[in-house]
């Protein structure tokens, strides 16, 4: 069954320091988005991306973060400089037209010290 | 976007049935009713979805009434594996590609031995 994945499974960073976080969506599908978990809370939506453009982001998709697809297949999430707050778990998904279900990735740790 | 409530945990032994029910008063017309399962440190994962009546899978099956101010997921013979935090959405799969999808709190489903 194809999947979503996410690379890398953990990241630890130091606070002020950029990461990328990486996912490959299923292949045939057009919208693309990034969530967030800080431990033990609700999944909350950080951005929604469709057609090589966002087309959705939430308050907390600051000027911080940013989003591309470079190559067709992989979509990034950036962190410009980290802060401690950002430690969460991040996951990526994606849905194809027609149905009302999102495909999540297993997620990404990131840990900021 | 219609507003769910569930119950925050629940527990039960192995090998029981468990029923969760989710209440969403305002639902539209056009809405579809989607359960994702998360398990600790992964991303959630779709398990079903109906619109009426009732939807069964390999996995669960859901009960929607005719008002489908509520549905109910039900879960047969549970195990151990089963523990999970259960949430319910609901929305209109037309809109879904460009709507990010709203978790609350979610059920969490603790399975004894």
């Amino acid at each position: 069954e194809p999947e979503v994945t996410q690379t890398p499974s953990h990241q630890v960073t130091q606070m002020g320091q950029e990461v990328i976080l990486r996912c490959v969506p299923i292949s045939n599908h057009l919208y693309f988005y990034w969530y967030r978990q800080i431990l033990g809370q609700k999944v909350e939506f950080l951005v929604s991306f469709y057609n090589n453009e966002i087309s959705e982001k939430s308050e907390i998709f600051d000027d911080q973060f940013s989003v591309e697809r470079p190559d067709g297949s992989n979509f990034t999430l950036k962190i410009r400089s980290t802060k401690l707050e950002d430690s969460a778990m991040y996951f990526c998904a994606s849905y194809p037209r027609g149905q009302a279900i999102q495909y999540f990735g297993a997620g990404t740790r990131l840990s900021v010290l | 976007l219609a507003k769910t409530t569930q119950p925050i945990s629940m527990d039960s032994y192995e090998g029981q049935e468990v029923n969760i029910t989710c209440s969403h008063n305002n639902i539209a017309t056009n809405d579809y009713i989607t359960w994702y399962q998360q398990f600790p440190s992964q991303g959630p994962r779709f398990i079903i979805q109906g619109y009426k009546t009732k939807v069964t899978n390999e996995v669960a099956s859901l009960f929607i009434p005719a008002d489908r101010k509520s549905s109910t997921l039900s879960l047969p013979r549970v195990s151990l594996s089963d523990t999970a935090v259960y949430y319910c959405l609901v929305g209109d799969p037309r809109n879904s590609g460009n709507t990010p999808l709203v978790f609350g709190k979610g059920t969490r489903l603790s399975v004894i031995a």
